[in-house]
């Protein structure tokens, strides 16, 4: 299995510029996630998805859009990029409901915008 | 937003020292609490997930104590080494609204030196 894989893994965009962020998972899990990470502030969530064609806000949402058409993909979309969208962003997945069960992390897409 | 508090942010230990560090979280409602281990250039990968009050788990030479009355957990880790140098992040999860997310601390950057 290749777990939770991201794509892609490097980006640099212009501020205005709009891209597409992939999630792929082939554990079959029901939940997925996205957060980014910034210096000093830790893994904070922008949306989640709890089955494919379900959505929900996170912490922080804004600038951001999803989509889990499908139950293996969670798509991060950024329509019109801002300097202040520049972190690391992470994908992650669990199997199910259930708090306790723990969330698998995929490597991580580098995004700059500029 | 929560309050998830981790100390130290950093520490440096050297090799074959114990060490601890602490995790406090809002105990209204908690239901669960992850702890992840966070190598550099790597994805987080989960470490303990511990809800009953009192809960010890352990992993070779990593321990972690829960306490959900007063709301914190302890990381222990014995006889240090250099491979235990990573950043351990704490995520409290909590029954009702917002059961399917978690919020993460900061974490805290151990570097072990040899």
């Amino acid at each position: 299995n290749a777990g939770v894989t991201q794509t892609p893994k490097f980006r640099v965009l212009k501020t205005g510029q709009s891209m597409t962020l992939l999630c792929a998972q082939d554990m079959n899990h029901e939940y997925m996630y996205w957060y980014r990470q910034d210096p000093g502030m830790g893994l904070r969530l922008i949306h989640y998805s709890v089955g494919e064609g379900t959505t929900a806000k996170g912490e922080v949402p804004d600038g951001y859009n999803v989509s889990r058409l499908k139950k293996q993909n969670f798509l991060l979309g950024l329509e019109s990029a801002a300097p202040s969208q520049t972190s690391v962003y992470f994908c992650a997945s669990k199997i199910t409901s259930g708090i306790s069960y723990e969330q698998y992390f995929g490597p991580g897409t580098r995004l700059t915008v500029t | 937003i929560l309050n998830v508090e981790q100390s130290p942010q950093s520490l440096h230990v050297q090799e074959g020292d114990s060490t601890n560090f602490t995790c406090s979280f809002p105990s209204s409602n908690f239901y669960a609490l992850h702890w992840y281990r966070w190598e550099t250039a790597k994805s987080p990968e989960a470490l303990f997930v511990m809800t009953l009050n009192g809960d010890e788990k352990k992993k070779g030479r990593i321990s972690a104590t829960l306490n959900t009355k007063e709301g914190y957990s302890y990381l222990y880790i014995k006889g240090s080494q250099p491979e235990d140098s990573a950043t351990y992040l704490c995520a409290p999860a909590y029954s009702g609204a917002g059961s399917y997310q978690l919020t993460f601390g900061k974490g805290t950057k151990l570097s072990v030196i040899p």
